[in-house]
């Protein structure tokens, strides 16, 4: 069963660095997400992509936050300057239209 | 802006059906209800979704009221692998098929 993968499974950041999250999406799907999931609270919505754009994002994702899909068939996730509260898990997750499927979640602890 | 609203918490003992309720009394008619779980920390799952109709598949069964405005989720045949936060959700088709994650259901598979 195809399925969404995600590197890396965990990193380890010091705050104020760069960090990207990678994604494969299952292939043939057009709709990208990135959610993420603070400790012992709900899984929250980031951003949405399709067609090579950005089509929804939240008051979280904020000028520190990109995404790109370089080239094909990755989907990245770039949070450029770490804060400590950015340590979380986060999760892509694809779309055919009606299922949206995710990944097992990249943890980010910010250090 | 919670569109369901589920119990805090239930259990089930192993074995046995577990019936996992939700409300969503405002839903419009586009809107589909979804059912995801959350193992531990994993990824959320797919299990089922529907739009009006009573749905079946491998996992479980999804039984939407005439109404539309409540459903309940049945596992058939509970196991402790089935503990996990199940989340109702209702979703259009209009804004990218994104998904709003409430708080969930927590269900505790009992031996």
């Amino acid at each position: 069963e195809p399925e969404v993968t995600q590197t890396p499974s965990h990193q380890v950041t010091q705050m104020g660095q760069e960090v990207i999250l990678r994604c494969v999406p299952i292939s043939n799907h057009l709709y990208f997400y990135w959610y993420r999931q603070i400790l012992g609270q709900k899984v929250e919505f980031l951003v949405s992509f399709y067609n090579n754009e950005i089509s929804e994002k939240s008051e979280i994702f904020d000028d520190q936050f990109s995404v790109e899909r370089p080239d094909g068939s990755n989907f990245t996730l770039k949070i450029r300057s770490t804060k400590l509260e950015d340590s979380a898990m986060y999760f892509c997750a694809s779309s055919s239209r009606y299922t949206i499927y995710f990944g097992e979640g990249s943890w980010l602890t910010v250090v | 802006d919670a569109k369901t609203t589920q119990p805090t918490s239930m259990d089930c003992a192993e074995g046995r059906a577990a019936n996992l309720p939700c409300n969503h009394s405002t839903i419009s008619g586009n809107e589909y209800v979804y059912w995801y779980r959350q193992i531990h920390s994993q990824g959320p799952q797919y299990i089922i979704h529907g739009l009006k109709n009573n749905e079946t598949n491998e996992m479980a069964s999804l039984i939407i009221t005439e109404d539309r405005k409540s459903s309940t989720l049945i596992l058939p045949h509970a196991t402790l692998r089935d503990t996990a936060v199940y989340y109702c959700i209702v979703q259009g088709i209009s804004n990218d098929y994104k998904l709003s994650f409430g708080a969930g259901t927590t269900v505790t598979v009992r031996a």
